[in-house]
């Protein structure tokens, strides 16, 4: 089974709807990220969260919300969604396994295809 | 701010060939860099870091280096095959190691042709 696992896998939806966008990991890290691709403009951050009570933005998150809702999810939200946000989002885990030591390498979830018309 | 560049054009080579692939940093003095391979339509899989203080990694048909006097690193396939081909990514850390927090290049396509 995927340690990092996202949900759906692929949205097509219209401009104005309100999107959610579920991420689960069971590697049992502490960090969690959401980041979006563009063809020609690589991976780029939009919310990291170091655990359940820490969420904090990053480069491009006007637009987007996200929730921490248990150490293994991470969900990000388009509270009103517009075609430019029609993108590739990845979600990704990194940290400290439970006990053990701090891991600096990102694990990535399959993606999710959103299309915004 | 931070900018990473990568080979924007894609990189063919024969079979066999030892593919190299650049990444270039500026402002920024990152604690680690990492290397990302990426096949279309799927997440991003990790291979490599180098720390700061190191001038080489190798794992198996990989080799990463690591300059940071130049803001360059330099990453190899040797012996390469079809199966090498797909968008590599460069990542810098960009928080002091604090954080973990990662910039990406936008990547290197490389083909290899058989």
């Amino acid at each position: 089974d995927a340690d990092v696992t996202q949900t759906p896998r692929n949205r097509i939806t219209k401009t104005g709807k309100r999107i959610m966008l579920e991420c689960s990991q069971t590697k049992g890290h502490d960090r969690m990220y959401w980041y979006r691709q563009d063809p020609g403009l690589g991976l780029r951050l939009i919310y990291y969260s170091f655990d359940v009570k820490d969420i904090n933005k990053g480069e491009i998150s006007d637009g987007y919300s996200v929730s921490r809702q248990a150490q293994a999810k991470f969900s990000l939200s388009l509270e009103s969604a517009i075609p430019n946000q029609t993108a590739l989002y990845f979600c990704a885990t990194s940290g400290r396994l439970a006990g053990g030591p701090q891991t600096d390498t990102q694990y990535f979830g399959p993606g999710t295809r959103l299309t915004v018309l | 701010s931070q900018k990473i560049e990568q080979n924007s054009e894609a990189l063919n080579i024969q079979e066999g060939k030892t593919a190299t692939l650049t990444c270039n940093y500026t402002n920024y003095s990152p604690a680690y860099l990492q290397w990302y391979r990426q096949d279309p339509g799927r997440g991003p899989v990790f291979l490599l870091l180098i720390r700061e203080n190191e001038k080489e990694k190798r794992k198996e048909r990989l080799k990463v280096t690591f300059d940071t006097t130049l803001k360059q690193s330099l990453f190899h396939i040797t012996a390469s095959q079809p199966a090498d081909s797909a968008t590599y990514l460069c990542a810098l850390e960009s928080d002091g190691g604090a954080t973990n927090k990662l910039i990406f290049g936008t990547g290197t396509l490389l083909a290899v042709q058989p």
